[in-house]
């Protein structure tokens, strides 16, 4: 089945520092991909949503410049936290669907737990 | 706007009993319906899914789900559980589908199951 590989699954890092997470499709082409964030014990709220080759496009209430995304290839996107800060630390999980196929569910990452100090 | 409620926060059943878990949604139009799994520290894994058709769908390790659409429903079931199925469960429900395979997912809370051997 389809797989979807995030990397890192776990960042510890000082209050300030930019934090890089992969989210790679291996063995589908994703035109789009998301990106969610989920506090302890809740549901997932998703963050923005990435199409490869533009802009992406973010949730209400979440900061573009605090949170970047890149879309580079239909293989790959990266959400960089710039300058995290404690209030930052949370699960953060991508998916990606098939974007030429219709009718396909998305398929997640294990997520990547970030916690700043 | 739709949205999708899970009544129960926290399910506890025997190893062996039989599960309900309770989905209810919100959507003007036919909605495509998801359930998801996810282990602690993981992502998500996809159980099953609705899109057209058949209203029990059968998904993965013996699970299946029902659409009433006179209810607003989608209730996921399984004849007997097994001490691995403890995890928490999503539903979700899909909106904005583009036709191009691209669409954004709506979450439930979560209901977490617990299973006494």
């Amino acid at each position: 089945g389809a797989v979807v590989s995030q990397h890192p699954s776990r960042v510890i890092c000082k209050s300030g520092t930019s934090v890089k997470i992969e989210c790679r499709s291996l063995d589908f082409q994703a035109t789009t991909m998301f990106w969610y964030r989920q506090f302890p014990k809740q549901s997932l709220m998703l963050m923005a949503t990435s199409n490869e080759g533009s802009k992406a496009t973010y949730e209400q209430g979440v900061e573009k410049d605090k949170f970047l995304i890149n879309h580079a290839s239909l293989t790959l996107s990266t959400l960089t936290v710039t300058s995290a800060h404690p209030e930052d630390s949370s699960f953060y999980i991508c998916s990606a669907s098939h974007g030429a196929q219709s009718n396909q569910p998305q398929h997640f990452g294990d997520g990547t737990r970030l916690s700043i100090l | 706007a739709q949205s999708v409620t899970q009544p129960d926060i926290h399910i506890t059943v025997s190893e062996g009993a039989s599960l309900e878990l309770r989905c209810n949604y919100s959507y003007g139009a036919t909605p495509y319906l998801f359930w998801y799994v996810q282990s602690p520290g993981q992502g998500l894994q996809l159980l099953l899914k609705y899109f057209s058709g058949d209203t029990l769908v059968q998904g993965i390790k013996g699970f299946e789900a029902e659409f009433k659409r006179s209810q607003s429903s989608f209730n996921l079931r399984k004849p007997s559980v097994h001490w691995s199925d403890a995890a928490e469960y999503f539903c979700a429900v899909a909106e904005g589908y583009s036709g191009a395979g691209s669409y954004q997912l709506t979450f439930g809370k979560g209901t977490k199951l617990s299973v006494i051997p």
